[in-house]
C-alpha cells in the first residue's frame, strides 16, 4: 500500500495569511493525488483534484502543485471559512488512502 | 445535483454484523462513469477507504478489511450497501457512502453527511 504522510499535523495562522500544506507519497503517484477539507461534522469536500486542478465552485485563493511523491497545497489569502482540517489523497491504486491531515487553526 | 445519504443502525453489538445503505438521488447509480465507495472515520482521527463498487457488480476492497467487507448494488432502487462483520469496538466510526469520478480509486467528488455507527454491548 502506499502511504501518505501529511505535514504539519496542525498549523495556527491568521486571516489574510498564506499558507501551504504538503503531502508526500511513500512512492511516486505521478499526479495522482487530491485534496479535500473537512470541517466539523461535516462530511470532506474535494477542493483539488489531479494534484493540481480545482473543483468547480473552489475559490481560487486554494492551488495544488507537485508531482511524483511531493505535493502542496497552498491558500494564497486565509479565509474565516477556510479554517477546517484538511487531508490528501492518492489515486494512484486500490487502496486510494488518506494522509493523517492537517488541522488548520485560527491564531 | 446528486446527493448521497447513508442509512442503517446506529448501533451494533460486538461479533455482530454492520449493515448500511447509500441511497444516490439526482443521478443514476448506473452511470458509466462513477464508482461507488465507502469510507470511514473513527470519531476524531482520520480518513479510512473501505472500498468500491461499479453498478455492475465489480467489487474493489481496502485489503486490511477486505476479509470481513462485502459491498452490493441494486440498481433498480438505485443503491449500494455495505456490510462489515465480526465488528469490534475499533470499527466505531462515521461511515460515509462517496462518488468516485472515473475509476474504483479516483476522487470522491459527492459524499453523504456520513453516519455515526458505534460497536458496543
Amino acid at each position: 500500500d502506499i502511504q501518505m504522510t501529511q505535514s504539519p499535523s496542525s498549523l495556527s495562522a491568521s486571516v489574510g495569511d498564506r499558507v501551504t500544506i504538503t503531502c508526500r507519497a511513500s512512492q511516486s503517484i505521478t499526479t495522482f493525488l487530491n485534496w479535500y477539507q473537512q470541517k466539523p461534522g461535516k462530511a470532506p469536500k474535494l477542493l483539488i483534484y489531479g494534484a493540481s486542478t480545482l473543483q468547480s465552485g473552489v475559490p481560487s485563493r486554494f492551488s495544488g502543485s507537485g508531482s511524483g511523491t511531493d505535493f502542496t497545497l497552498t491558500i494564497s489569502s486565509l479565509q474565516p471559512e477556510d479554517f477546517a482540517t484538511y487531508y490528501c489523497q492518492h489515486s494512484y491504486s486500490t487502496p486510494p488512502s488518506f494522509g493523517q491531515g492537517t488541522r488548520l487553526e485560527i491564531k | 445535483q446528486v446527493q448521497l445519504q447513508e442509512s442503517g443502525p446506529g448501533l451494533v453489538k460486538p461479533s455482530e454484523t454492520l449493515s448500511l445503505t447509500c441511497t444516490v438521488s439526482g443521478g443514476s447509480i448506473s452511470s458509466s462513469s462513477y464508482y461507488w465507495g465507502w469510507i470511514r472515520q473513527p470519531p476524531g482521527k482520520g480518513l479510512e477507504w473501505i472500498g468500491s463498487i461499479y453498478y455492475r457488480g465489480s467489487t474493489y476492497y481496502n485489503p486490511s478489511l477486505k476479509s470481513r467487507v462485502t459491498l452490493s448494488v441494486d440498481t433498480s432502487k438505485n443503491q449500494f450497501s455495505l456490510k462489515v462483520s465480526s465488528v469490534t469496538a475499533a470499527d466505531t466510526a462515521f461511515y460515509y457512502c462517496a462518488r468516485h469520478w472515473g475509476s474504483s480509486s479516483s476522487e470522491l467528488d459527492y459524499w453523504g453527511q456520513g453516519t455515526l455507527v458505534t460497536v458496543s454491548s
